[in-house]
């Protein structure tokens, strides 16, 4: 069965620069989310689209954005890297954004900031 | 808003013995309660979940756990553990009112759990 794709797996980045992640979620999916987990961290819940519209905001640095696009892939785009947004980044796709609805987890983008 | 604390960090054990993760949350709201797990460098996979009715819920690889709404808890339970089993654990809600909680899940700080031969 298809599953979430997330792109790329890694990235390497220098401070001040900018990273784009992409989420595909599963066919005929519409609800995307997006979480961040820190080494040693529990995943932190950053933002999430329910049918090309933002429907829920956490802990989302200002530095970073997102959209859901037209076919439900989803971007996270992060500017003014940190040190410390160096994390592994899951996205989760859900047929509807209600709670009953179970998140399939992607892989993840592990990004580290030098 | 939702917290979840998972009280062992680590938890060894060895191999066939039975094993239990303690997970104990917090709400404003009525939740729905998951466990997940995660192998070294893969995504979180869905082990069970608690909606509603029985508050004894069998997942998948053997694992079940049990609902204990008066003492906030959803402790996660194996009879007898495999050495594939070795890996990070988290328990997670999902609040049910509508508003913020609506559909984001809360982690607790999970709970690797190692199986020795």
């Amino acid at each position: 069965a298809a599953g979430v794709i997330q792109s790329p797996r890694h990235l390497i980045k220098e401070k001040r620069e900018t990273a784009t992640l992409k989420c595909y979620p599963i066919p005929r999916h519409d609800t995307v989310y997006w979480y961040q987990q820190g080494p040693g961290q529990d995943p932190q819940f950053l933002i999430s689209f329910y049918e090309k519209m933002q429907s829920d905001k956490g802990s989302i640095p200002d530095r970073f954005s997102a959209q859901q696009f037209s076919d439900y892939h989803s971007e996270l785009n992060m500017s003014s890297l940190e040190l410390g947004d160096s994390a592994l980044y899951f996205c989760a796709s859900s047929f509807g954004g209600g709670p009953k609805n179970e998140q399939f987890f992607g892989p993840g983008t592990r990004l580290t900031v030098l | 808003a939702q917290s979840v604390t998972q009280l062992d960090s680590q938890v060894p054990v060895f191999e066939e013995a039975p094993v239990e993760l303690r997970c104990n949350y917090s709400s404003s709201v009525s939740v729905y309660l998951f466990w997940y797990v995660q192998y070294p460098n893969q995504g979180l996979q869905l082990l069970l979940k608690y909606l509603s009715g029985s508050t004894l819920v069998k997942g998948i690889n053997g694992f079940e756990a049990e609902f204990n709404k008066s003492q906030t808890s959803f402790h996660l339970r194996k009879p007898s553990v495999h050495i594939s089993d070795t890996a990070e654990y988290f328990c997670a809600v999902r609040g049910i009112a509508g508003g913020t909680s609506y559909g984001k899940l809360t982690f607790g700080q999970g709970t690797i759990l190692t199986v020795h031969p």
